[in-house]
């Protein structure tokens, strides 16, 4: 059973540029949420799909957009990139489908370096 | 806001020695705890985790307990090893579960030396 995949691994953009990031769950999961890790600090919380929709978002400005499709996995977009994106991104997936408690397992992430 | 604080690093520490990594939060409500753990590479794992006051949170000999009156999830284990060497993330769900989001400390680096 795959756990949850990222790609890609590595990506150097330069400022001014878009950037997609994809991210499939794991299996039998249905929520997606996005965390950016910059360097020597916690992951921060960008936002979390659900039913193809966005339903949380952290503190990140309207740059920063996502979609979920109906497979259930996901991508982040990121717009007009500054040198201060630059930082891992981390995917995490859980069912919340499926109610109670769940876990929310972590992809190995993408580096995003912005020049 | 919610928040995490936990103890700066680098810790290192010789194979066999006892850790602590202490960790407090400030929330609203009465949040999950959780403790990460990121390996060099490779992204984070669930290490363990406490949903509500006085739980004790244990995996692979490392503890933490639930401490509402001090707000704080200290981690513990009494003989660590070279492969516990990693970034250890404490952190919290607000809405007491983690399909909500999670906040995280800042992570703390642990080196285990033989």
């Amino acid at each position: 059973d795959a756990g949850v995949t990222q790609s890609p691994t590595h990506l150097i953009k330069t400022r001014g540029q878009q950037v997609t990031l994809r991210c499939s769950p794991k299996s039998g999961h249905d929520t997606v949420s996005w965390y950016q890790q910059a360097l020597g600090q916690g992951p921060q919380f960008i936002f979390q799909y659900y039913e193809e929709e966005e339903r949380q978002r952290g503190n990140f400005p309207d740059r920063f957009s996502g979609h979920q499709f109906p497979n259930y996995s996901s991508e982040l977009n990121v717009n007009a990139l500054l040198l201060g994106d630059s930082a891992l991104y981390l995917c995490a997936s859980s069912a919340l489908g499926s109610g109670g408690y769940n876990e929310q397992f972590f992809g190995p992430g993408t580096r995003l370096t912005v020049l | 806001g919610d928040s995490v604080t936990q103890m700066e690093g680098p810790v290192t520490l010789s194979e066999e020695a006892f850790l602590t990594i202490n960790c407090t939060y400030t929330a609203t409500g009465y949040p999950s705890l959780f403790w990460y753990v990121q390996y060099p590479g490779e992204g984070l794992q669930l290490l363990l985790k406490a949903t509500k006051a006085d739980d004790k949170g244990s995996n692979k000999g490392f503890e933490a307990t639930y401490r509402k009156e001090t707000t704080s999830f200290h981690l513990e284990k009494g003989s660590v090893q070279v492969s516990d060497s990693a970034v250890y993330f404490c952190a919290l769900s607000e809405s007491g579960g983690s399909n909500y989001k999670l906040t995280f400390g800042k992570g703390t680096l642990l080196t285990v030396n033989p």
